[in-house]
């Protein structure tokens, strides 16, 4: 069975330009996370969808960060503009339902630099 | 709010030593814990759970024992090998939204032959 899959794997972009992650999870999966991890913090939820639909995005800097799950399949996460403290590891999850008895299959993320 | 505190790393062994890292966790309630482990280059991945107290999670030869009284999670392994260089977090659902997993900040652990 395939894993989680993300692109790009690295991104480099100046401040207060745009970038664009995409996020393809399980086949089946219906449920989809993003994760924000900073250097030497551990992974922060951004946003959760289930199937289409957003189920918690309390942590997700709405002004400037953005996701769809068009069909409920993939995803994308945009931020537009960026900022110096938006360098991170993008970090895309999926499980088949929403729920501690089924486990978050994570990607291998993508490391974005903001100079 | 809920939170995860992990011991800092990193942690240096040689191979076939004893390991052990130090999880506690806050939370209202009981929640589940998780341990997951992250090679390089890899993703994370779920090294083994506990859904409620005096429960132990094992896979690989790791270890770790719900502990109510306590609040934590200790990861252990008897005997380390050099492919278990990693770095390994602690994490927990909350009981009020079981799926939303919260990390501490992560070990690294650094195995030498």
């Amino acid at each position: 069975e395939a894993g989680v899959a993300q692109s790009p794997r690295y991104k480099i972009i100046e401040k207060r330009q745009s970038v664009a992650f995409w996020c393809n999870p399980i086949s089946g999966h219906a449920t989809l996370y993003w994760y924000q991890q900073i250097l030497g913090q551990g992974p922060k939820l951004l946003i959760q969808f289930q199937n289409n639909g957003v189920v918690d995005d309390s942590q997700l800097p709405k002004d400037r960060f953005s996701a769809e799950r068009l069909k409920g399949v993939d995803s994308t996460l945009k931020i537009q503009p960026a900022k110096l403290e938006d360098s991170a590891v993008y970090l895309c999850a999926s499980s088949l339902v929403a729920s501690t008895n089924y486990e978050q299959y994570f990607g291998p993320g993508t490391r974005l630099t903001v100079t | 709010g809920d939170s995860v505190t992990q011991m800092e790393g990193p942690v240096t062994l040689s191979e076939e030593a004893f390991l052990t890292i130090n999880c506690t966790y806050t939370a209202t309630g009981y929640p589940s814990l998780f341990w997951y482990v992250q090679y390089p280059g890899e993703g994370l991945q779920l090294l083994l759970k506990a859904t409620k107290a005096d429960d132990k999670g094992s896979n690989k030869g790791f270890e770790a024992t719900y502990r109510k009284e306590t609040t934590s999670f200790h990861l252990e392994k008897g005997s380390v090998q050099v492919s278990d260089s990693a770095v390994y977090f602690c994490a927990l659902s909350s009981v009020y939204n079981t799926d939303k997993l919260i990390f501490g900040t992560g070990t690294r652990l650094q195995v030498f032959p």
